[in-house]
């Protein structure tokens, strides 16, 4: 079985120029997650899919930060215009079923390093 | 807010037991996870402790204890290849966040030979 897919695995900008980020979800699973993970800290939520429904983005900079999951698969999560304090990697998990009980265990893919600079 | 908290660092031995502990103080508590990290690797899922008591898995074993906030992985047999960083997540159950995972900063863990 296919992990959870991301592209690029790395990207080099200079600030104030846009990027995106592409996530595939392990197949069949219906919430996908975007976390921000800085060097020596653990993955911090921006946003939390339910099929096509974002429902929970309370922590997503909406200023300059959009995501969207069309169809409820694959999802994007876009920078615009990045900033320095954008550089970390941005993790993409997905999991079986609704987080609010039970054991579904996220699994996460292998994130895109992002450096501003 | 939520707040987790684990020790940044550990060394141990090849063989040794280690234990690491976590307490937290979260808005309700609904589940407990403990995911391990290589460097420059995603996250990937040990363990989940939602009852008191002990979850043993292999040479992995998690503790939770509700009523003091705290949470222990231990790992036995240590190996070369347990060098990672350990991240205790907890799951609130109340409020705005519910369903949200939120992380410690993780506990970065040497294995020496």
């Amino acid at each position: 079985e296919a992990g959870v897919v991301q592209s690029p695995r790395y990207k080099i900008i200079e600030k104030k120029q846009p990027v995106a980020f592409w996530c595939n979800p392990i197949s069949g699973h219906n919430t996908l997650y975007w976390y921000r993970q800085n060097l020596g800290q653990g993955p911090e939520l921006l946003i939390r899919y339910e099929n096509e429904e974002a429902v929970d983005d309370s922590q997503l900079p909406k200023d300059r930060f959009s995501a969207e999951r069309l169809k409820g698969v694959d999802s994007t999560l876009k920078i615009q215009p990045a900033e320095l304090g954008d550089s970390a990697v941005y993790l993409c998990a997905s999991s079986l079923g609704q987080e609010r009980s039970g054991s579904y265990e996220q699994y996460f893919g292998p994130g895109t390093r992002l450096t501003v600079t | 807010g939520q707040n987790i908290d684990q020790p940044t660092e550990m060394t141990a031995t090849e063989g040794a037991i280690v234990q690491i502990n976590c307490t937290y103080q979260t808005s309700g508590f609904n589940g407990l996870f403990w995911y391990q990290q290589h460097a420059g690797e995603a996250p990937t899922f040990l363990s989940y402790n939602v009852l008191d008591g002990l979850e043993e898995k292999g040479r992995f074993s998690s503790f939770l204890s509700r009523s003091k906030g705290y949470s222990y992985l231990l790992l036995k047999e240590l190996q070369m290849k347990d060098s990672a960083s350990y991240l205790c997540a907890v799951r609130p159950s109340r409020g705005s966040t519910l369903g949200r995972l939120y992380f410690g900063r993780g506990t970065q863990l040497t294995v020496w030979p």
